[in-house]
């Protein structure tokens, strides 16, 4: 099935750390491929957090990591700020599609 | 810098057309796979549609297939999105990433997006 499932959403204090978790399934993150994070502040066009599994651009700060292991992958952003308050989505290639797959997006709350 | 840029948006009828463009400008258009994304009002990013870098080949998400076709100019480094039989659940903001490609097997991430241009379908 080609569905990636997120949690609607998640929450922590300033300081702490946080993971959103990415589940696919074989014909997406299981059968290899790439997953990818993306930020998106209200109001504004995603940017991309996370490329290649565990790769960051140039300017995301390192509290940002990815990581995939099977059939999923996470987001754990530590040292949690108040600007991190977005909506994040993983995504990655489908096979059964012949395209780009996304998660349902996870909206974080920093408390 | 690099920069892709939509337009072409608007309020049109359930079961009429719109054409979308996307340019281009900071790289070089034609050596890189483009896109189409959007999002519904409050709803999360869909895929909508692929073209390849040389424009020979093109995939779709299946909500689209048969009404919507995605091209580009390479000499004009524009890409586009002709919308025919829109309806209520197309309404949405179009966003045309520029595609990186990733990883062994395939498939691409999207390190650059315009502001998006927003269509509304609607009587």
């Amino acid at each position: 099935q080609s569905v990636l499932t997120q949690p609607p959403s998640v929450s922590g204090a300033p300081g702490q750390r946080v993971t959103i978790s990415c589940t696919g399934g074989s014909s997406n993150i299981g059968a290899g491929y790439d997953v990818h994070w993306y930020q998106q502040l209200p109001g504004t066009a995603p940017k991309v957090l996370i490329y290649g599994n565990d790769n960051r651009p140039s300017g995301v700060p390192d509290r940002f990591s990815g990581s995939k292991s099977g059939t999923s992958a996470s987001l754990a952003i530590t040292g949690l700020q108040a600007e991190d308050e977005a909506d994040y989505y993983c995504q990655t290639y489908d096979l059964s599609l012949s395209g780009s797959l996304f998660g349902g997006g996870t909206k974080l709350t920093v408390l | 810098q690099v920069q892709v840029v939509e337009s072409g948006g608007g309020v049109v009828q359930p079961g009429r057309s719109l054409r979308l463009s996307c340019a281009a400008s900071g790289f070089i258009f034609r050596n890189f796979a483009m896109h189409w994304v959007r999002q519904a009002p409050g709803k999360g990013l869909e895929w909508v549609a692929l073209i390849s870098s040389d424009g020979d080949v093109k995939y779709y998400a299946d909500s689209v297939k048969g009404r919507f076709t995605i091209s580009r100019d390479n000499s004009k480094n524009t890409l586009f999105l002709q919308m025919n039989s829109l309806r209520g659940e197309d309404t949405a903001v179009y966003y045309c990433p520029r595609g990186m490609a990733s990883g062994h097997y395939g498939g691409h991430y999207y390190d650059y997006w315009g502001q998006g241009v927003v269509v509304t379908v609607s009587s």
